[in-house]
């Protein structure tokens, strides 16, 4: 069945360094991707999708390509915040005009100091 | 609504009860989800519901769980004879329009079953 592998956490890092929050998956056919953040006392939100492969996913200054040869979707940021403190999950789900169940990784904590 | 709304936010009860846990999703969303989150784990996909119809409950631990949805709006997750390891986050989820793979997630339910 489906199933998606990311790095443990928790990740902890100072203002201003660069992030990767690595994710590999398995799955039959050709799932989307997302990544999903939580942060603290909040629901759980959509952060980037990205539908087909090599199709790059980006908002808020974080970025995931759609690798299908190394079944992976890392998450990427430049320069991160204290702002960026949260748990990041990474997802894989049905086409883009589906709708259907989405299968999570564990989610890594992430953790920025000043 | 504005978005995904969930009752009640805490739940505490006793092994053996059975409890009822309601979600209201965005309005005009067709598609409603249920997933568990245990504490330091990812999200576990329960019950997946199209209109008042559920293509997929393979998710349902057992056979103590049960949900419905009428009127292709509010949805209620049912759990018998609730057991401690019960205990956990539920999350409902919503999706639908020109992104039906993308689910917007309420707040969350946190059963505590003493």
């Amino acid at each position: 069945g489906d199933s998606v592998t990311q790095m443990e956490g928790p990740v902890t890092l100072s203002e201003e360094a660069f992030l990767t929050i690595n994710c590999t998956y398995t799955a039959t056919g050709y799932p989307s991707l997302f990544w999903y953040v939580q942060y603290p006392g909040e629901g759980l939100q959509l952060l980037l999708k990205a539908t087909k492969a090599d199709d790059k996913g980006s908002n808020k200054g974080f970025e995931a390509t759609y690798r299908k040869e190394t079944t992976s979707f890392h998450l990427e940021k430049g320069s991160v915040q204290v702002s960026d403190s949260a748990v990041y999950f990474c997802a894989l789900g049905p086409l883009n005009t589906n709708a259907g169940k989405s299968t999570f990784g564990d989610g890594t904590t992430l953790t920025v100091k000043p | 609504g504005a978005g995904v709304s969930q009752s009640p936010s805490n739940k505490v009860t006793e092994k053996g009860k059975d409890v009822e846990l309601r979600c209201d999703p965005i309005s005009g969303h067709t598609a409603l989800y249920w997933y568990r989150q245990s504490l330091g784990q990812g999200l576990e996909f329960l019950i997946y519901f199209q209109g008042n119809s559920a293509p997929d409950k393979s998710g349902l631990p057992s056979d103590r769980f049960s949900a419905e949805r009428t009127g292709g709006s509010v949805s209620t997750l049912t759990i018998q004879r609730t057991q401690q390891e019960d205990s956990a986050v539920y999350l409902c989820a919503s999706s639908g329009g020109q992104s039906p793979n993308e689910q917007y997630f309420g707040p969350g339910t946190r059963l505590t079953v003493t």
